[in-house]
């Protein structure tokens, strides 16, 4: 089935520091997505981006699909950005959902 | 308008009870998934409904687990004779699934616990 990995798994920033957060996907892909889940449990979607490049504030995102890669950049981090950020895929012809085991971000103040 | 909501936020409950776990999506959405979080862990496909298509049930771990989507909205997830190692965070989310954007849109989950 298709394999999911994020890295790294864990990171630890001082808060405005910049970091990159990569997914790496086995096989095509028709849909990826990025979600942050904060400290109290919630899934917050924060990219759709199955190719391409997009920006959100301090957040963008790029995909490189027929690389098998996606990568979230984080710059200016607050503590606020703490918890986990997951990459989630689905491959080309079906709905089914994969989760990468997500990367634990921790910003010190 | 309001997100996807679930219910009841916690369970807990005893070996070998059956316990039912409710999501309502985020209305006109079509699709719906569920997923199952374990402490620590990422999240764990369980099913996903599409309109009046056939549910993807290849995620559900056993026949213990089933699923129902009626009216194309409301969903129920039932786990029968449950055990312990059943004990997670039950998440829910609905899309457009417009075939465009599929961005996914998550409740908060239902925490369950089996004593």
């Amino acid at each position: 089935g298709i394999q999911v990995e994020q890295s790294p798994p864990d990171l630890i920033l001082q808060e405005g520091a910049n970091s990159t957060l990569r997914c790496n996907f086995s096989d095509s892909v028709n849909n990826l997505q990025w979600f942050h889940q904060n400290p109290w449990g919630q899934l917050i979607n924060l990219f759709y981006i199955p190719s391409g490049t997009k920006q959100n504030g301090r957040l963008s995102a790029t995909t490189v699909a027929t690389e098998r890669y996606s990568l979230l950049y984080i710059s200016s981090s607050q503590t606020t950005d703490s918890g986990v950020y997951f990459c989630a895929v689905s491959y080309t012809g079906g709905f089914k959902t994969i989760f990468g085991a997500g990367t634990r971000l921790f910003v010190k103040a | 308008g309001a997100g996807v909501s679930q219910s009841p936020s916690n369970k807990v409950t005893e070996k070998g009870k059956d316990v039912e776990l409710r999501c309502d999506p985020i209305s006109g959405h079509t699709a719906l998934y569920w997923y199952r979080q374990s402490l620590g862990q990422g999240l764990e496909f369980l099913i996903y409904f599409q309109g009046n298509s056939a549910p993807d049930k290849s995620g559900l771990p056993s026949d213990r687990f089933s699923a129902e989507r009626t009216g194309g909205s409301v969903s129920t997830l039932t786990i029968q004779r449950t055990q312990q190692e059943d004990s997670a965070v039950y998440l829910c989310a609905s899309s457009k699934a417009t075939g465009g954007e599929e961005t996914q849109y998550f409740g908060p989950g239902t925490r369950l616990l089996v004593l």
